[in-house]
């Protein structure tokens, strides 16, 4: 079975809204985990990554949060824009090599 | 555009038959990943190659094989395709063998066996 996975397969968020993506891994042991845009036809595009010993990271409109307790992820997007439209996905890195990837939440943002 | 480019684009093929697949990694990365994404089993790591050396292998089928060239070029061999196989396949390149590396994916081939 999977290791990573999204509670939502679909959100749909209004322009300048903010958005909110989660995930849930089981595997305690997973030390690195990266957040990938996908966009239709095109390859996964690194997006955010956080290591274990970190409880949050900030990028530019991008924040994402790892609560290990819980094991859980989240991606946050501020003031979303029609062009932030994709899957996004969660993955984690296990054994340091392959990342694990969920099934992907896809987000609309309407105008 | 991440750098790292994949050939080719599109490939058709019949049950059967075998094709190989090629990913040319960013410049100085030495890790090659390859990856299938299908829509009912999503992003699934195939294999992980370091400077030539297989490093990691995951859910790849025996009838699919991979290589890093000295180049550090990598092919993924598939063979008695089925209809299965029919997906995506990425690859990704890192700079390093492993640990808290981000891969940079190519465009992929899309694969689809009739």
């Amino acid at each position: 079975g999977e290791s990573v996975g999204l509670h939502l397969p679909t959100l749909s968020v209004q322009e300048g809204d903010n958005s909110i993506i989660n995930c849930a891994y089981s595997n305690s042991a997973s030390d690195y985990f990266i957040w990938y845009k996908q966009e239709s036809g095109k390859g996964p595009q690194f997006i955010i990554d956080i290591r274990s010993n970190m409880d949050k990271r900030q990028g530019q409109r991008v924040t994402v949060l790892l609560n290990k307790t819980v094991k859980h992820l989240s991606l946050q997007i501020a003031a979303t824009q029609p062009g932030d439209s994709a899957v996004y996905f969660c993955a984690e890195n296990q054994a340091g090599t392959a990342l694990i990837f969920g099934k992907g939440t896809t987000l609309s943002v309407s105008s | 555009d991440s750098g790292v480019t994949q050939t080719p684009k599109h490939l058709i093929t019949a049950t059967g038959q075998r094709v190989t697949l090629r990913c040319s990694p960013r410049s100085g990365d030495l890790s090659v990943y390859w990856y299938q994404q299908s829509l009912d089993q999503g992003l699934q790591f195939l294999i992980h190659y370091y400077n030539g050396e297989e490093r990691a292998k995951g859910n790849i089928l025996e009838r699919f094989s991979a290589q890093q060239f000295p180049d550090l070029h990598s092919e993924l061999n598939l063979s008695s395709l089925e209809l299965g196989d029919s997906a995506l396949y990425f690859c990704a390149s890192s700079p390093a063998g492993g640990g808290y590396n981000e891969q940079f994916f190519g465009p992929g081939t899309r694969l689809t066996v009739l």
